[in-house]
């Protein structure tokens, strides 16, 4: 089974300020992990995906994460926030089938 | 490309009323999902479809929940009679097959539903 726990379901930073969105996943298979963003009344649209290549995943708008096996993390960061990633964000994992498991989402706050 | 469409953006009905929800994906895209968001909380699939037959739908309650793709293409997604607690986002989403490996999923902008 597959599940995914993100820590903090809102985060604040200011502007420039470092972004961390904690996510960290159970599997019984390797797993495939992404992290999403949702917009106010959008869908999802994909950041980036792991998929057992580089532990390091670099994704769109200066975002990346790393893949950390012992730890079963898989942290989303950005060096310096914009007033533009203000919003929710998902982290999900997926074995086999195709089926994704989202986490409960973190609403991130970008302070002027 | 076009993106994942979908209709209505919103609807308002009355408890024990019926709804249904319309999808579009992705042109090629073989697998369709069906999610729903809650408010405050992560999507969580409904049902699945591998081009017209259904993958998976353990988490679809089939008293009231029905979803059909006929044509292997486009989707809907019906509730009769719909309940105050099925208030939510119903999300669309579509993802191609390939080879190997997990696919990323695109999503619609969903359907909002509001339960009166």
């Amino acid at each position: 089974a597959q599940s995914v726990t993100q820590l903090g379901s809102h985060v604040s930073v200011s502007e420039g300020a470092l972004v961390l969105l904690r996510c960290n996943y159970s599997s019984s298979v390797p797993p495939y992990l992404f992290w999403y963003v949702q917009y106010p009344n959008q869908g999802l649209q994909l950041l980036l995906k792991y998929t057992s290549a580089a532990t390091l995943v670099k994704g769109i708008n200066g975002f990346e994460a790393e893949f950390k096996k012992s730890e079963t993390s898989f942290h989303l960061t950005k060096p310096s926030a914009h007033m533009s990633d203000a919003a929710e964000y998902f982290c999900a994992v997926s074995g086999t089938g195709n089926q994704f498991y989202f986490g409960t989402g973190t609403s991130l706050t970008v302070i002027p | 490309e076009a993106g994942v469409a979908q209709s209505p953006r919103y609807k308002i009905i009355e408890k024990r009323q019926s709804v249904a929800f319309w999808c579009n994906p992705i042109s090629g895209h073989a697998t369709l999902y069906w999610y729903q968001q809650i408010l405050g909380q992560g999507p969580k699939l409904l049902i699945q479809f591998q081009n017209n037959g259904v993958v998976d739908d353990s988490q679809l309650p089939k008293d009231r929940f029905s979803a059909e793709r006929l044509k292997g293409v486009d989707s809907t997604l019906k509730i009769q009679p719909a309940k105050l607690e099925d208030s939510a986002v119903y999300l669309c989403a579509s993802s191609p097959t390939r080879l190997a490996g997990v696919n990323e999923q695109f999503f619609g902008p969903g359907t909002r539903l509001t339960v009166l």
